[in-house]
């Protein structure tokens, strides 16, 4: 089973726009993550976020995290058809690096 | 490229096969986990291995297990393969005790008939 739920399941915008994406879960947590896979393939980790942190950024990339709401969101600014692929967010319930993955979102990003 | 490599990349077997995969971890590293990710969803984790031991499990049934070698390259073995086997498996590798950035391989992706 899934801890997380991810909204929305696929997102289609233009290039330029901003990407939204959110990650609801249902269990404590130490850190959540944000990874990224093309069609298919292997993930590639993106951004980190500790529990006793609210905002993060990394280039394009800013993470939000709310433990009252059990949420968090992946904004990706200024998007590119590069940006093509799908995003899970990834819960760590204790550092050990055993990760609950969420359904993930499928970003389309059109040139 | 994380320094992860996967085989074999794909492969079919029939319903009650047994199928070994291989992954070979990024240097330095001395902890790998395996993942299953059915089509169109999240990965789910299989077990993560440390100092040649398993040391954390999800819920997966026996059938699956895993062996991790002095060098850190490990296997995930499946017997009695069920239809519903059929996935891209995942390994990822990690340091023990430092929390954050899993590496992931490209993956195997098996098809059982």
């Amino acid at each position: 089973s899934q801890q997380g739920e991810e909204d929305p399941q696929a997102l289609s915008i233009q290039e330029g726009e901003n990407a939204t994406m959110n990650c609801s879960y249902k269990t404590s947590i130490n850190n959540l993550q944000w990874y990224r896979q093309n069609s298919g393939r292997g993930l590639v980790h993106l951004i980190l976020i500790r529990s006793n942190e609210r905002e993060k950024h990394s280039g394009r990339l800013r993470v939000t995290l709310d433990t009252s709401k059990k949420s968090s969101s992946l904004l990706i600014t200024a998007s590119r058809a590069a940006d093509t692929a799908s995003y899970f967010c990834a819960t760590d319930a204790d550092a050990g690096n055993m990760l609950t993955f969420g359904g993930g979102t499928r970003l389309m990003v059109k040139p | 490229e994380t320094g992860v490599t996967q085989s074999p990349t794909h492969l079919i077997k029939t319903r009650g096969q047994q199928v070994t995969l291989r992954c070979s971890s990024q240097s330095g590293h001395n902890t790998v986990s395996w993942y299953q990710q059915a089509l169109g969803q999240g990965p789910q984790f299989i077990f993560q291995y440390y100092r040649e031991e398993e040391n954390g499990r999800g819920n997966f049934p026996p059938r699956f297990s895993g062996l991790q070698f002095p060098n850190y390259s490990s296997e995930l073995n499946v017997n009695a393969l069920e239809l519903d086997d059929s996935a891209l498996y995942l390994c990822a590798s990690s340091l023990v005790g430092v929390a954050g950035e899993l590496f992931f391989g490209e993956g195997s992706r098996l098809t059982v008939l």
